[in-house]
């Protein structure tokens, strides 16, 4: 249990579904970020907040939609995606901008597993 | 264009023996290497890192060495374990708001 908390664990959608996933921290981290694993490809960093606002959007289709309401919370929402989208979708939080110690290690959640079929 | 390779994708070790696993970057920015690790059905979990500073890092059993010319890094796991058996990410930041670029993973497996 790393302290960050992804729901659902799996989720399978059609191509015309709305879902979101939901990620969850009571750290006290003020970053917060989206990565998607997809088989045999680097993790891939999607979004990134900061104090609950946008500091990142990397190049992600407008399909995918990141909400940040308060610094304890971040969604995906997800609408007409592809089959191709199908991945792991991570959440991790650290206390500051960056992974490094200094500033607080990244701490991840389990995933969200999504099959668009 | 993959910054951080990690041209293995599965190593098999013996239980007892020394796993190293290998990362290379090509981004010179880069001043800062971690190594994550996963289980199936879990998220990654923070395992060592370096700074660019060092050229080595020690925990318990396991040895980050870095070589900066050479923009290669490597995990030293001494003795391995079969708890070890997972997936290893090798991840690296720099430069900005030190953005994380992290590598394909390498699956070891420690044999009993």
């Amino acid at each position: 249990e790393t302290g960050v908390t992804q729901t659902p664990r799996h989720l399978v959608m059609g191509m015309t579904n709305k879902k979101s996933l939901k990620c969850e921290q009571h750290l006290g981290h003020n970053a917060m970020y989206w990565y998607k694993q997809s088989a045999k490809k680097p993790l891939e960093l999607m979004f990134v907040y900061s104090l609950e606002e946008r500091v990142e959007n990397n190049s992600v289709p407008s399909r995918f939609s990141p909400e940040c309401p308060n610094s304890s919370h971040l969604f995906l929402h997800l609408h007409t995606l592809q089959p191709e989208d199908s991945a792991l979708y991570l959440c991790a939080s650290s206390q500051m901008l960056g992974f490094r110690l200094s500033q607080g290690e990244a701490f991840f959640g389990q995933g969200t597993r999504l099959t668009v079929v | 264009d993959q910054q951080v390779k990690q041209n293995s994708p599965s190593l098999s070790v013996q239980e007892g023996r020394i796993s190293i696993l290998n990362c290379d970057y090509t981004n010179s920015m880069f001043d800062y290497f971690l190594w994550y690790k996963k289980y199936p059905a879990e998220g990654p979990t923070f395992l060592i890192s370096i700074s660019s500073i060092k050229d080595k890092n020690e925990d318990g059993r396991f040895t980050v060495f870095l070589n900066k010319s050479a923009k290669h890094l490597s995990l030293h796991i001494v003795p391995s374990q079969p708890g070890d058996s997972a997936v290893y990410f090798c991840a690296a930041s720099g430069g900005g708001y030190q953005k994380v670029t992290f590598g394909t993973g390498t699956k070891l497996q420690v044999i009993p």
